[in-house]
């Protein structure tokens, strides 16, 4: 399983745009890129899903260059709400994947 | 709808007690996973139902954790003889294999052993 490197921390400002960004050198052929967010006492919830290029729902952007070795989460003009740890993982599409978690980014939104 | 839910929330246990957590999954969803969480970590996998059938037990620290899911629904993990390194939070995680990796997580019941 790819094993993925993130910032330990990151703090930013009510209303910025906020970049994290995940290495996965040894990411798959057959990989999927996900990304989690957890809140104190939550369980991880998941955000975004990607292969490749660039994936956008409401909450957030996936940009994934074209060798796939690394992958940005990007969430526009963050709230207080979003201070939480986001995780980045790599693995197979759906069904069962063990879903390795790493120790996350912790991001700090201030006023 | 209502998502995954735990209990209890919290636990005490006194060393050498044994535990049972209980897992609710969101209805109709196949795969269950469970996840040991220790404090400032991501959470860590410990074993994964398909229905009723453990696929793979390959997280469990030792013999002492054992988890089932006999009906392919509720699941319950058991530690037995507990120790103070087992204090962790337990995630519980369903999904509907729809080929996707949103797992819905519940929130957890954080074991504290003294």
């Amino acid at each position: 399983l790819a094993k993925t490197t993130q910032p330990i921390s990151m703090d930013s400002y009510e209303g910025q745009e906020v970049n994290i960004t995940c290495s996965h050198n040894n990411i798959a052929t057959n990989d999927y890129i996900t990304w989690y967010q957890q809140f104190p006492s939550q369980g991880p919830r998941f955000i975004i899903q990607g292969y490749k290029t660039k994936v956008t729902n409401e909450v957030a952007s996936l940009f994934i260059p074209a060798d796939r070795k690394s992958s940005t989460l990007s969430l526009p003009r963050v709230s207080l709400s979003d201070t939480a740890v986001y995780y980045c993982l790599v693995g197979g599409p759906g069904g069962y994947n063990k879903l390795i978690f790493g120790a996350g980014t912790r991001l700090a939104v201030h006023p | 709808g209502a998502g995954v839910s735990q209990s209890p929330r919290y636990k005490v246990a006194k060393r050498g007690q044994d535990v049972a957590l209980r897992c609710d999954p969101i209805s109709g969803h196949v795969s269950l996973f469970w996840y040991q969480q220790a404090l400032g970590q991501g959470p860590e996998f410990l074993t994964y139902f398909q229905n009723e059938a453990q696929l793979d037990k390959s997280g469990l620290p030792s013999d002492r954790f054992f988890a089932e899911r006999p009906e392919g629904s509720v699941s319950t993990l058991k530690i037995q003889r507990t120790q103070q390194e087992d204090s962790a939070v337990y995630l519980c995680a369903s999904s509907d294999d729809a080929g996707t990796d949103n797992r819905y997580f519940g929130p957890g019941t954080r074991l504290t052993v003294t």
